[in-house]
Order: C-alpha cells, then structure tokens, then sequence
C-alpha cells in the first residue's frame, strides 16, 4: 500500500526529444506527488510537484501528468537537454513522511 | 546561505565497526529523516524525527540508531549489526507538517572494507 512504482529504470533520448517517466500508487490516502532531479553525488533536489485536485501542473519545460482515477502519474521532459541528464525520483506524500520510487536515470544524447 | 551539511563525505569501516554520519542543518526545519540509496532501490527511508528528542523507526531500521539532542543536527550510527551497510546515505530536512518538499544534503558514501 505504501509502494510508488516507478518506470522505466532508465531511458535514453536525444536532444530535442520528450522524455516521460511514469509512476502509480495504490494508497489513496497520499496526498501530495514530488519530483525529485538528481545528480551523480549529490542529494535529490525537488522539482516539481503537485496535489490529487490538480491533474496537470507545467514549469518550464517540465509538466506532471495526474490521473487520479487511474493512480498513476507522469513527468515529461520537453526539448530535453544534456544537462537534464539525471536520476528523477517520484514521490508521494503519506502519513508523516514520503515514500519515493525506484528511480529513473535519463540519459539525454547529443 | 542555508542548507543541509552531511560529513564526511567518503566513509570507510571495517567489519565489525560502528560509525556515526553527521548532519546538520541551519534552515530551522523541525523534521529531519535519513534515507538509504541503493542502485536500483530507490531511497529507502531509515528514520526520521520531528521534534528534539523524539525519533521514529522507518522501513529499514534494524542495524541503525539515530539521537536528536539539538533541532539542528541528526547523526546516524551505523552499527555492526547492520550486515550490508554499503550505501549512499542522505539526510534530508523539511518543515511541519511534513513532506511538502524536501532539503537533502549531498550524501554520505559508506563502504565496507
């Protein structure tokens, strides 16, 4: 119940190109879905989040897709760049704490 | 400039040995948390407080011990009893009530020798 599943493991896509990150939930009590961006080393910085009313939210090149009826969210990268090449966590906020996904390591190529 | 200070950075013990990683924070956050990061794995959270003196288990307690005796500073022993301590350890800080949005400090890699 308190399980995030996260896919792919990893993707590779070129410059340019969409990169989208899919996640989905079974605790309907969560209440709140981070991103998190990381890179080699260093801790997990957040990146964009949204609540369950909500079922789009865009920063930048950045955009979270809700499904509430489906349990399942979604990150996607526009033009994605090389210097978005990184580990992306999703998240979910329950009960006093945050349970996170097995995260995704997008590569971006030239 | 405010943020979350993990040390050492690199950490090498031998079997049989505890040791202790250091957090410390100044963004004046009432909850602080230490996640465990595996390849693979995602961040699996050890244990996370939210007030001095007082702390709770997390999914993968067993083998750790935390103490929070100052808001701003949350060490984590590792102890013998941890049979595969190997990891990336991040410490991580956020505001009451919790979750909405997360500090992390840059991670402490622990290797066994």
């Amino acid at each position: 119940q308190q399980q995030v599943k996260q896919s792919p493991q990893s993707l590779i896509v070129q410059k340019g190109g969409i990169s989208i990150i899919n996640c989905a939930y079974e605790n309907t009590a969560f209440d709140y879905f981070p991103w998190y961006q990381q890179f080699p080393g260093k801790g997990p910085a957040l990146l964009i989040a949204i609540r369950p009313d909500v079922s789009e939210k865009k920063e930048g090149r950045f955009t979270i897709s809700f499904n509430k009826s489906a349990k399942q969210f979604s990150l996607h990268i526009m033009d994605s760049q090389p210097g978005d090449s990184a580990t992306y966590f999703c998240a979910a906020r329950g009960y006093q704490k945050v349970t996170f996904g097995t995260g995704t390591k997008l590569q971006v190529i030239p | 400039d405010g943020g979350i200070t993990q040390s050492p950075k690199y950490l090498f013990r031998k079997e049989g040995q505890n040791v202790t990683l250091s957090c410390e924070q100044n963004l004046n956050h009432d909850a602080m948390y230490w996640y465990r990061q595996d390849p693979g794995q995602g961040l699996r959270l050890i244990y996370y407080s939210q007030i001095v003196n007082d702390f709770q288990k997390g999914d993968i307690a067993e083998g750790y011990s935390v103490s929070r005796e100052k808001k701003e500073s949350f060490p984590l022993t590792v102890t013998s009893a941890q049979k595969n301590p190997t990891a990336f350890y991040l410490c991580a800080s956020s505001v009451i009530p919790t979750g909405y949005g997360y500090t992390f400090g840059s991670g402490t890699r622990l290797t066994v020798v």
